[in-house]
């Protein structure tokens, strides 16, 4: 059974830096092919791409957002850490992690549940 | 890049058929057969419902159907049922190898 799971801070202070953790099971990120993403929905709005880390450390990054924005792996640990620097209101989001399965797939089969940060003073 | 572009809202009464369409460019729906589609429901993880143009998943229901035609893909639902009211999105991959995601369509069932 496939499963991922977001967690991090639920509140963030403008200027911060978010830090947020997707912990999944059911697959390993060192497995040819697979990636691990992130994904955020502002309330209200469209969900947004941000960024992807693959099994051998690949990693692509929302242009819009690429000078914010680091992703890394702990493949041990089955995780991946997505970090966003200087924090705005306007980051206020529901993040979601998903998989990118294996076999040159550029798809998300498998999402998180979400967790919701809000950046505010 | 811009979010591809879906239309707000769509209706339908139960046991229709609706189409919800995604325009993007050639830089991204029109150049590669990986646009996929999503059904969100509120508070819920989003749920893979078309990958590469038109193959389901396993256990999505074959009344989801996807197509594209140049610059534009599109999702059909037939035999529409209560339980598909919810948001869809479509994604595709694009030639800066990044995603972009579609500004999501409401779906109602009347």
């Amino acid at each position: 059974q496939i499963t991922l799971k977001e967690s991090g801070p639920t509140l963030v202070k403008p200027t911060q830096t978010l830090t947020l953790t997707c912990t999944f099971s059911g697959f390993s990120l060192s497995t040819s092919g697979v990636g691990v993403g992130w994904i955020r929905q502002p309330p209200g709005k469209a969900l947004e791409w941000l960024a992807l880390i693959y099994w051998d450390d690949d990693k692509r990054y929302s242009p819009s957002l690429k000078s914010r924005l680091t992703i890394t792996k702990d493949t041990s640990k089955n995780q991946v850490v997505l970090t966003l620097t200087n924090v705005d209101p306007v980051d206020t989001a529901t993040y979601y992690c998903a998989r990118l399965p294996v076999g040159g797939t550029l798809y998300f089969d498998y999402w998180g549940q979400g967790t919701l940060v809000t950046v505010s003073s | 890049q811009s979010a591809l572009t879906q239309p707000a809202s769509v209706s339908g009464s139960p046991g229709q058929s609706i189409t919800i369409s995604c325009t993007g460019t050639f830089s991204d729906v029109g150049g590669y057969n990986s646009v996929s589609w999503y059904q969100h429901h509120p508070d819920k993880a989003p749920k893979l419902m078309i990958y590469d143009v038109s193959n389901r998943p396993s256990g999505v229901s074959n009344r989801f159907s996807g197509s594209k035609s140049g610059n534009t893909a599109s999702l059909t639902i037939s035999g529409l049922q209560a339980e598909d009211e919810a948001d869809y999105y479509c994604s595709s991959y694009t030639s800066s190898i990044t995603w972009v995601f579609g500004g999501g369509t409401k779906l109602t069932v009347l």
